[in-house]
């Protein structure tokens, strides 16, 4: 199968910091994905990123599409406690038909 | 109301019985998705379906099946439980039509004890 690579696979941050997290793949992909996931619960979208060079926020999260479609990147600005959670990228490589493959993870962990 | 249900949320089975995990949706969506998630791993597909008559089989299918009862049902099974099949199991449904059809949406999970 595809090959996600994921970091950093953990993260302690002070409240307040940013916190920037990537994901690269050994192929092309036409599709990216950022979801969080709280204990307990699944995975919950954040962004998608259909184009090459989209750059997309969601409140304080920003994600891009690599130019080279092979990277993607997820940055949180000013966080706060409730951001703690594990980050999963996931991607979708061309003619696949619809199957995604996802990262394994980068868990956040924030200091009121 | 949650869009994407699973039953049991939790399951505890000793090796070689059969069980089945279940999944619903209200989305009105096509796709629907099986996931395992292990630690260090992510998540892995198992099995999709992108109609009632469309199964197709993931990345590690092996030791599950699958049945699409309806658009809104989707089942997992594992025929003959084993130890390594412990594992939190999401699933995942999309909308192939308009705009937002590459996105996916997940289940709350169902975490499995095979002993």
């Amino acid at each position: 199968g595809q090959q996600l690579n994921q970091s950093p696979q953990s993260m302690f941050i002070q409240e307040g910091e940013d916190v920037s997290m990537n994901c690269t793949s050994s192929s092309i992909f036409n599709t990216w994905l950022w979801y969080k996931q709280d204990p307990g619960e699944g995975p919950v979208l954040l962004i998608a990123l259909y184009k090459a060079g989209e750059l997309t926020s969601n409140g304080r999260l920003t994600a891009q599409f690599g130019i080279t479609r092979k990277d993607s990147f997820l940055n949180i600005s000013a966080s706060i406690p409730s951001d703690v959670g594990i980050y999963f990228c996931a991607g979708q490589p061309l003619n696949t038909g619809n199957q995604f493959y996802f990262g394994t993870g980068t868990s956040l962990t924030v200091i009121p | 109301d949650a869009d994407v249900t699973q039953t049991p949320r939790n399951r505890i089975t000793k090796t070689g019985k059969r069980i089945m995990l279940e999944c619903s949706q209200t989305k009105g969506h096509d796709r629907m998705y099986w996931y395992r998630q292990d630690p260090g791993l992510g998540l892995r597909l198992i099995y999709y379906s992108f109609d009632v008559k469309d199964i197709n089989k993931g990345e590690i299918s092996d030791g599950y099946s699958v049945s699409r009862q309806a658009q809104a049902k989707f089942s997992l099974s594992l025929e003959s439980a084993i130890p390594n099949q412990t594992a939190l199991y999401f699933c995942a449904t999309s909308d192939s039509s308009g705009g937002a059809w590459k996105t996916q949406y997940f289940g709350p999970g169902t975490r499995l004890l095979v002993l």
